[in-house]
């Protein structure tokens, strides 16, 4: 069974800390690694693709990338109220056009 | 210009009833796919559409049948609709395995 595991949360950081979301894989073939960001009551909302070990970084975020742990993880600086969502981690099991296995999301609460 | 649109955004409807949910894209992607999403808020694929080639999930039931026109469009029908097909149904498309982009959704409600 391939899965993707993250801490459902919620996690409540204060507004203007780092809030750091981790997500672990089970296929250590994963080609490509997602985050995307859901409000209540909407559709999921790509945020950042890491497909190479390392860190990418845009804005306030930063997508970090392990596979040799199966790990990838989101760091959202600065936080914000407006950040307030569930945060669905995304992994690309297989090379080529295939559907996305999502963990269970983390809801992340930032606080004023 | 919205890139990936659902008709209908809610849907409600008596057990046995059959029911289409239909989707487009305009973004040029050569994949589509649609997702459940339950009450628990899993995301789950249910199919993907990829240049006439058709990817069955196993555990989803043979009363769910994706039907692709062409490229931009993949509708998503539904026989003798059952309580537990409520849920919010996602489509997503994507190109040469990049980034998916999600629909707005449609919220089944099954009475």
């Amino acid at each position: 069974q391939k899965e993707v595991e993250q801490n459902s949360g919620p996690l409540s950081v204060p507004e203007g800390a780092i809030a750091s979301l981790n997500c672990t894989y089970s296929d250590r073939g994963s080609q490509s690694f997602f985050w995307y960001r859901q409000y209540s009551g909407k559709s999921p909302e790509l945020i950042m693709s890491i497909y190479s070990n390392g860190d990418k970084e845009d804005g306030r975020f930063t997508a970090q990338l392990n596979k040799a742990s199966q790990y990838v993880s989101l760091l959202i600086r600065d936080s914000q109220p407006s950040d307030s969502a569930t945060y669905l981690c995304a992994v690309n099991m297989k090379a080529g056009n295939t559907p996305l296995v999502f963990g269970k999301g983390t809801r992340l609460s930032v606080i004023a | 210009d919205t890139a990936v649109s659902q008709t209908p955004k809610y849907l409600v409807t008596q057990m046995g009833n059959d029911k289409s949910i239909k989707c487009e894209q305009n973004l040029g992607h050569d994949t589509m796919y649609w997702y459940k999403q339950d009450s628990k808020k899993f995301l789950k694929i249910m199919f993907s559409y990829n240049n006439k080639e058709l990817i069955i999930n196993e555990t989803v039931p043979n009363r769910f049948s994706p039907k692709s026109p062409d490229k931009a469009h993949l509708n998503l029908h539904i026989n003798s609709l059952e309580l537990g097909d409520s849920a919010v149904y996602f489509c997503a498309s994507s190109q040469d395995a990049r980034d998916q982009y999600f629909g707005p959704g449609t919220r089944l409600t099954v009475l």
